[in-house]
């Protein structure tokens, strides 16, 4: 158990709809990051946030959208879904500042995401 | 953002063979490289984050290397077991971000 927790763990939706998809950090973990596996593709960087506020930002189409809440926990919404948003959806968290590049991350089991 | 890329894609091999496979990243502005190990229907888990020239990294049978100067790290199992049996992913820190390779799927046969 990673201490990262998102839910849900299926969710199966239809084109046009719009999801929210939760992650809760491990305890003391200021950074959040979101990644995407879609079919034969690696793991596609999406958001980081650190401490509520957004880091950097990868290939995160416009339709989707993330937050951190002064709580830490982030939420990563998906709207006017197509088919191929279908993909797993990870949350990661990790302990160092946004500037350190030696923090492992720590790996949700992830969000399955249907769009049928 | 410059692509991470592993070799092999995938990977069968007996119980009791050692085995290695390659990741190759951008060697300027090198910062990390970071390996995970993703076993199936689980989370990926990091294995090791390497950081200077010619480190070597070790835990049990697994151990790794780096060449930033050329731009690749191996990653080594040593008498592998079926328990080895996984998808290993390595990461490069580019720009303030992680960006995976696709990984090498492992199979071990017993």
């Amino acid at each position: 158990d990673s201490g990262v927790t998102q839910t849900p763990k299926h969710l199966i939706t239809a084109t046009g709809q719009r999801v929210t998809l939760r992650c809760s950090p491990r305890s003391g973990d200021l950074s959040v990051y979101w990644y995407q596996q879609s079919l034969d593709q690696g793991l596609q960087f999406l958001i980081q946030y650190y401490n509520g506020e957004e880091r950097a930002k990868g290939n995160i189409l416009e339709r989707f959208s993330a937050q951190q809440f002064p709580d830490l926990h982030s939420e990563l919404n998906l709207s006017s879904l197509e088919l191929g948003d279908s993909a797993l959806y990870f949350c990661a968290s990790s302990a160092r500042n946004p500037g350190s590049y030696t923090g492992e991350l720590f790996f949700g089991e992830g969000s399955r995401l249907t769009v049928l | 953002i410059l692509n991470v890329e592993q070799s092999p894609q995938s990977l069968h091999v007996q119980e009791g063979d050692s085995t290695n496979f390659t990741c190759s990243f951008p060697s300027s502005n090198f910062y990390a490289l970071h390996w995970y190990r993703w076993e199936t229907a689980k989370s990926p888990e990091a294995l090791f984050v390497m950081t200077l020239n010619g480190d070597e990294k070790k835990k049990g049978r697994i151990s790794a290397t780096l060449n930033t100067k050329e731009g690749y790290s191996y990653l080594y199992i040593k008498g592998s077991q079926p328990e080895d049996s996984a998808t290993y992913l390595c990461a490069s820190y580019q720009g303030g971000k992680l960006i995976f390779g696709q990984g090498t799927e492992l199979s071990v046969k017993p």
